[in-house]
Formats: structure tokens, C-alpha cells, sequence
């Protein structure tokens, strides 16, 4: 399985943009890209997955440059309840995508 | 949908003792997944079940077993619980693909 990197945390203030940077330069050709949410107490959340170039729901955009050496999780305009550790994993699909290995993630602290 | 649920939440043992982790899914998910979280770290898989009757050992299985009788239910049992399995475990389920699901996890403290 790949490893990641990630910074372990980033401050920001209400209504900015976060970007939070992954590196993983032992990406494989199967692996796709995720990216989990966690408040504290609580079981991770799907944010975003993706396998390359642009990824976008109704809560982040996923960044992949074509390499996919690296990639960027972009969440717009945050509030308060944002306040949470993230987590990129990489990984195949399929029943080897149960083995996702999760790192230290990023601390993000949203400012009011 | 209960979706995944954990029993117990809260769960303190002496050492030595034997106890049982209960997750349910009513998702109709194949893959199952038990992980551990200690104290400001990330998640580490223990065991994880492809489907009923298959399973097999992840990251750190020593001091685990796991059995998966129903596609509806992954047991973890503790066979004899020492303060280093002193953790947050959480059960996940996934359809195969990327998204897990998590259940609320149970915290366990060994003394």
C-alpha cells in the first residue's frame, strides 16, 4: 500500500479556503485517492475519492495533477463545524480497498 | 437504516479478561472491517471479512479473533486483554469500493 504524507495541522478562519496537500510517491496504477473526515468521537467520514485531474462534490474538490504523485483536498468557505482531522489514503479498488491503512491525518482548526 | 452500530460504547476490563465487540450492518455490505484508534493517532486495521465465512488478519491482529457467520454481523473478541489493547475500535463496512462506512465505535479501557 502506498504511504502518504500530510501535514499534521493547519489553522484557518470562517469562510476561507483550506487546502490540504497529500504526498504519495509510490502511487500504484490501480490506486485511487480518498479522503476521510473525523470529529472527535466519531467513526472517519467519506469526503472525496478520486483516481486523477478534478474531482468535485458538495462538499470538497479533490485535486490530482497528472503524475498523481501528490494530491489536494480543497475545501471552500469553511465554518466553525469543519473543525475536524482528515485523512487521504491511497489504495486499489476492489476487495483490497478494505485494507485502506489510514495515517496521522491533518488537524484542522477553523478561527472564528 | 441503523446503517453500522457498535455495542457496547464504553466498556472497562481487568486484565486477563475476554470480551466480545458487537457490529452490526443492515447496509448488505460484503466487506467488513474492525479498526483501532489510540489516543491521537490514526486508524490501524485489525481484521477485515470479505464475506461471510472469510476473513482475515490486517495490520495488528495478535490478541484478536474474528468470525463471520452473517453478512449482517463481524464479533471481535478479545481473548485475554492487556492495557495495551486500551483503544477506540471501530467497525466499518464497504460495498468494495472506496467509501466505508463507520459504525460510532466503542472506547475500551484495560486496567
Amino acid at each position: 500500500l502506498a504511504k502518504t504524507t500530510q501535514p499534521i495541522s493547519m489553522d484557518s478562519y470562517e469562510g476561507q479556503e483550506v487546502n490540504i496537500t497529500c504526498s504519495h510517491n509510490n502511487i500504484a496504477t490501480n490506486d485511487y485517492i480518498t479522503w476521510y473526515q473525523q470529529f472527535p468521537s466519531q467513526g472517519p467520514r467519506f469526503i472525496i475519492q478520486g483516481y486523477k485531474t478534478k474531482v468535485t462534490n458538495e462538499v470538497a474538490s479533490l485535486f490530482i495533477p497528472a503524475d498523481r504523485k501528490s494530491s489536494t483536498l480543497s475545501l471552500p468557505r469553511v465554518s466553525l463545524s469543519d473543525t475536524a482531522v482528515y485523512y487521504c489514503l491511497v489504495g486499489e479498488s476492489g476487495a483490497a480497498g478494505n485494507k485502506l491503512t489510514f495515517g496521522g491525518g491533518t488537524r484542522v482548526l477553523v478561527k472564528p | 437504516n441503523a446503517g453500522v452500530t457498535q455495542t457496547p460504547k464504553f466498556q472497562v476490563l481487568k486484565t486477563g479478561q475476554s470480551m466480545t465487540l458487537q457490529c452490526a450492518q443492515d447496509m448488505n455490505h460484503e466487506y467488513m472491517s474492525w479498526y483501532r484508534q489510540d489516543p491521537g493517532m490514526g486508524l490501524r486495521l485489525i481484521h477485515y471479512s470479505v464475506g461471510a465465512g472469510i476473513t482475515d488478519q490486517g495490520e495488528v491482529p495478535n490478541g484478536y479473533n474474528v468470525s463471520r457467520s452473517t453478512t449482517e454481523d463481524f464479533p471481535l473478541r478479545l481473548l485475554s486483554a492487556a492495557p495495551s489493547q486500551t483503544s477506540v475500535y471501530f467497525c466499518a463496512t464497504t460495498t468494495g469500493l472506496y467509501e466505508q462506512y463507520f459504525g460510532p465505535g466503542t472506547r475500551l479501557t484495560v486496567t
